[in-house]
Order: C-alpha cells, then sequence, then structure tokens
C-alpha cells in the first residue's frame, strides 16, 4: 500500500495568481497521477509524472497552465497558473500499483478561486 | 476510449435499505473494475475490485459487487445500509492512455437514520 500527503487540503485564492499543491508519497513510485474533480463530475485525468522526464498531459491540459515537478520517486507538485473561478475544483494526487492492481490517493486539495 | 457510467447521481435512504449503484463500461475485453468510496472530508478508499474469477466480488463494509460481462456491468450491492455508509461512490476501470483510472461522475448516498 501507499500513503499519501498531500497539501493544502484547500485554499481560497485571487483570480490571477498561482498555487502550488504538493503530494508526497511514504513509498518510491514510477507514476504519479494527477487528477482534477470539478463539481459534479467525475475525477479527470490531467497528468502523469515520472520522475526524470517531462509530464505527460491529457487532452486538454497544457503545462503553461498546469506545470507539473517530479524532482524524486516520492514528491510531485502541480501548480495551478493564472487561475480564474474555472479552475475551482478538487485536485488529487494518485499512485498505482504494478500491474495496475490498486490505485492510492491523497485526501484532496478544495481549491476556490474567487 | 473507454468510458464508465453511473447511473444515478444522488441516492437517499433509510438505515436498514437495500442499496444497488449501477456502473456500466463501454467496451469489454481484459477489464479490471474497482468501486471506490469518499466519506465526507476523507480520502478515496478501495472499496472492492475485480480483475479475474469468480464475478461476485466482496469488499470492505459487506459490500459487494457482480461483474456481468454480456451486459458490461459492475453493480455495487449492500443488503442493509447504515448512516455511516453516507457517502460518495466512484466506479473506475483502468483504461486510459497513461495506464490511469477512468471514473464515473460518482453517486452520492445519503442514509437517513
Amino acid at each position: 500500500s501507499a500513503v499519501i500527503s498531500q497539501k493544502p487540503s484547500r485554499d481560497i485564492c485571487q483570480r490571477g495568481t498561482s498555487l502550488t499543491i504538493q503530494c508526497q508519497v511514504d513509498s518510491q513510485v514510477t507514476m504519479m497521477f494527477w487528477y482534477r474533480q470539478q463539481p459534479g463530475q467525475s475525477l479527470t485525468l490531467i497528468a502523469t509524472a515520472n520522475q526524470g522526464s517531462e509530464a505527460t498531459y491529457e487532452s486538454g491540459f497544457v503545462i503553461d497552465k498546469f506545470p507539473i515537478s517530479r524532482p524524486n520517486l516520492t514528491f510531485s507538485t502541480l501548480t495551478v497558473s493564472n487561475m480564474s473561478p474555472e479552475d475551482s475544483s478538487i485536485y488529487l494526487c494518485s499512485v498505482g500499483q504494478p500491474a495496475n492492481t490498486e490505485a492510492f490517493f491523497g485526501q484532496g486539495t478544495r481549491l476556490t478561486v474567487v | 476510449a473507454q468510458s464508465v457510467s453511473q447511473h444515478n447521481h444522488h441516492v437517499i435512504l433509510s438505515e436498514a435499505a437495500s442499496l444497488e449503484l449501477g456502473c456500466n463500461y463501454s467496451y469489454g475485453g481484459t477489464v479490471n473494475l474497482f468501486w471506490y468510496v469518499q466519506y465526507p472530508g476523507q480520502h478515496l478508499q478501495l472499496l472492492l475490485k475485480y480483475f479475474s474469477g469468480d464475478p461476485l466480488v466482496k469488499g470492505i463494509k459487506g459490500f459487494e459487487a457482480e461483474f456481468i460481462k454480456s451486459k458490461f456491468s459492475f453493480n455495487l450491492r449492500k443488503p442493509s445500509v447504515q448512516w455511516s455508509d453516507t457517502a460518495e461512490y466512484f466506479c473506475a476501470v483502468y483504461g486510459g492512455s497513461q495506464g490511469n483510472l477512468i471514473f464515473g461522475k460518482g453517486t452520492k448516498l445519503s442514509v437517513k437514520p
């Protein structure tokens, strides 16, 4: 299993500013995933972060808006840049197990942009 | 691309009522299916999973799910719900281009004491 610490747990931010979300895992993992859950919607993958390489973004998400760092095998950050009210969502960090046996999640960051 | 549909957005039950939450995925072949639960203020937790074998899967807290391949379904059931089951329930399947999970929209369950 994996224990994921994600912070902050919530924040209220002004439009035009940026917020960096941190994700710390208690074990080394190859792949880390960042999801977004908009109000009333499903979890949607933003990007996959691999250590030592550029993050891979899903359609509709770009690096300029959601830059990701992955400096080592236990840590990653997601930045939400130049925020607007449409960015108000829950952002979740996740790691997977080999052979896709299970995925583990952080507690999420509830972001409100005003 | 793989997709997941959950039919119920919000379900309200009284304690001791039986529960069934619907989940359908979009195409067949080998699938790894999951139900996750998110209690208020907590992180997503795995309820149960199906990879192969017995299509009736038992999970934690008395939940079970049945995989019916011909119907592309993986419905979650519990014979008698408790107030503590109040939460949001997500059906998910591995099928994303990055080896990620694809989630349904979730079903919010409210259990009245």
